[in-house]
């Protein structure tokens, strides 16, 4: 199995400042890699996938980048919805997996 | 619109049963593959299952084969997820999720059933 790491498992970020959110895969996911954006008591929100494809709707602030086995996710100036967890995900092989999160609080 | 949404969960005992059900609306049933993802409280998200659009094919996490078995009714719009023998470590919110045409990223998702295996 594809074990995804992310990091840091929290980002402290103020206000229209940039966030920069890693994944990393144990094995090479190509650009197979999707990231989804969560806040609490809702379902995940897709917001990248192909590692740089924004999904229908999602605000050019997002941005993601990256091949093989290192992603990341920018947020080039953080609104206040933004704050959330984040999770990326492989969809290169079976099982798929997700990594761990990283959550993105106000500081 | 897309719809997903999710029923069946609830408490039970340690080796217990549950069947989950997911109503799909507003997209062409049968022509997705469809997956069930899990999210333990207080932690990340884990793909559990997923079939085929015709059902031809089913794939599991190692962690629930053998004991979940995924199926779809495209008649009824229904993706189901037989949860049997469950353990303390199945306690979870259950998603239904819809992959996109283009490959397994979850474009959609339902709101979740909680299982909870307590006794």
């Amino acid at each position: 199995e594809v074990v995804m790491t992310q990091s840091p498992a929290t980002l402290s970020v103020s206000p229209g400042q940039r966030a920069t959110l890693s994944c990393r895969a144990s094995q090479s996911v190509a650009s197979n890699l999707a990231w989804y954006q969560q806040k609490l008591g809702q379902a995940p929100r897709l917001l990248i996938f192909g590692a740089s494809t924004r999904a229908t709707g999602i605000p050019a602030r997002f941005g993601g980048s990256g091949s093989g086995t290192e992603f990341t996710l920018t947020i080039s100036s953080l609104q206040s919805e933004d704050f959330a967890v984040y999770y990326c995900q492989q969809y290169n092989n079976w099982p798929l997996t997700f990594g761990g999160g990283t959550k993105v609080e106000i500081k | 619109e897309v719809q997903l949404v999710e029923s069946g969960g609830g408490l039970v005992q340690p080796g217990g049963s549950l069947r989950l059900s997911c109503a799909a609306s507003g997209f062409t049933f049968s022509r997705f593959a469809m997956s069930w993802v899990r999210q333990t409280p207080g932690k990340g998200l884990e793909w559990v299952s997923a079939t085929g659009g015709g059902g031809g094919y089913t794939f599991y996490a190692d962690s629930v084969k053998g004991r979940f078995t995924i199926s779809r009714d495209n008649s009824r719009n229904t993706l189901y997820l037989q949860l049997d023998s469950l353990r303390g470590e199945d306690t979870a919110l259950y998603f239904c999720a819809k992959p996109s045409v283009g490959g397994n990223w979850f474009e959609s998702w339902g709101q979740g059933t909680p299982v909870t295996v307590s006794s």
